[in-house]
């Protein structure tokens, strides 16, 4: 089965930027997207299609690709942004989705 | 306002039933692929199921097929999830999504606030 791999978790001071990486083998063939999850809450969408920003979401949020890894950039981290991140991709038929292993980023 | 609400989790033994409903509100539902997304205990989120927007396809991960059934009704801007031969893995937080597709991929947003569904005797 596919499978998007995460690190587990990344820490980072205020201010500076941090870096979530996703891996899979189909990511150079398909899109990738990101989400934000606060404790408690639902996940919200962050990032589409490897680097779309949705409406809302504020501009220190970017994404990236580069063959079979994905990045998610926080740049100017605030406090705010403590939370879990998830990856998520679709397989070639656009049918069955997968989601990363997740990652938690403190904010020191 | 786009809104989707879940109801119908709570506990149910193993090798019972559960169904679990989601309202939409704030979009048209019709038009829209919908999705079952869960996230057991402390644990990630996992993929469960998409319906197109007449019903016409569904797809399921390998772990609830022939288990769980997703329909909807486009009438009462309602999603369902009927889940039947239910395991004590399969507790989670249950989230309704709605699912945008192009071509060959998709996502999911917004989310709904989620249903827990725990199965345990």
């Amino acid at each position: 089965s596919y499978e998007l791999t995460q690190p587990p978790s990344v820490s980072v001071s205020p201010g500076q930027t941090a870096r979530i990486t996703c891996s899979g083998d189909a990511l150079p063939k398909q899109y990738a997207y990101w989400y934000q999850q606060k404790p408690g809450q639902a996940p919200v969408l962050v990032i589409y299609k490897d680097s779309e920003r949705p409406s809302g979401i504020p501009e220190r949020f970017s994404g990236s690709s580069s063959g079979t890894t994905v990045t998610l950039t926080i740049s100017g981290v605030q406090a705010e942004d403590e939370a879990d991140y998830y990856c998520q991709s679709a397989d070639s038929s656009g049918t069955s989705y997968v989601f990363g292993t997740g990652t938690k980023v403190t904010v020191l | 306002e786009v809104q989707l609400v879940e109801s119908g989790g709570g506990l149910v033994q193993p090798g019972g039933s559960l169904r679990l409903s989601c309202a939409a509100s704030g979009f048209t539902f019709s038009s829209y692929w919908m999705s079952w997304v869960r996230q057991a205990p402390g644990k990630g989120l996992e993929w469960v199921a998409n319906i197109k927007q007449d019903g016409s396809e569904k797809y399921y991960v390998d772990s609830v097929k022939g288990r769980f059934t997703i329909s909807r009704d486009n009438a009462k801007n309602s999603l369902y999830l009927q889940m039947n031969s239910l395991r004590a893995e399969d507790t989670a937080v249950y989230y309704c999504a709605r699912k945008y597709r192009t071509h060959n991929t998709g996502w999911f947003d917004p989310w709904g606030q989620g249903t827990l569904v725990t199965v345990s005797s």
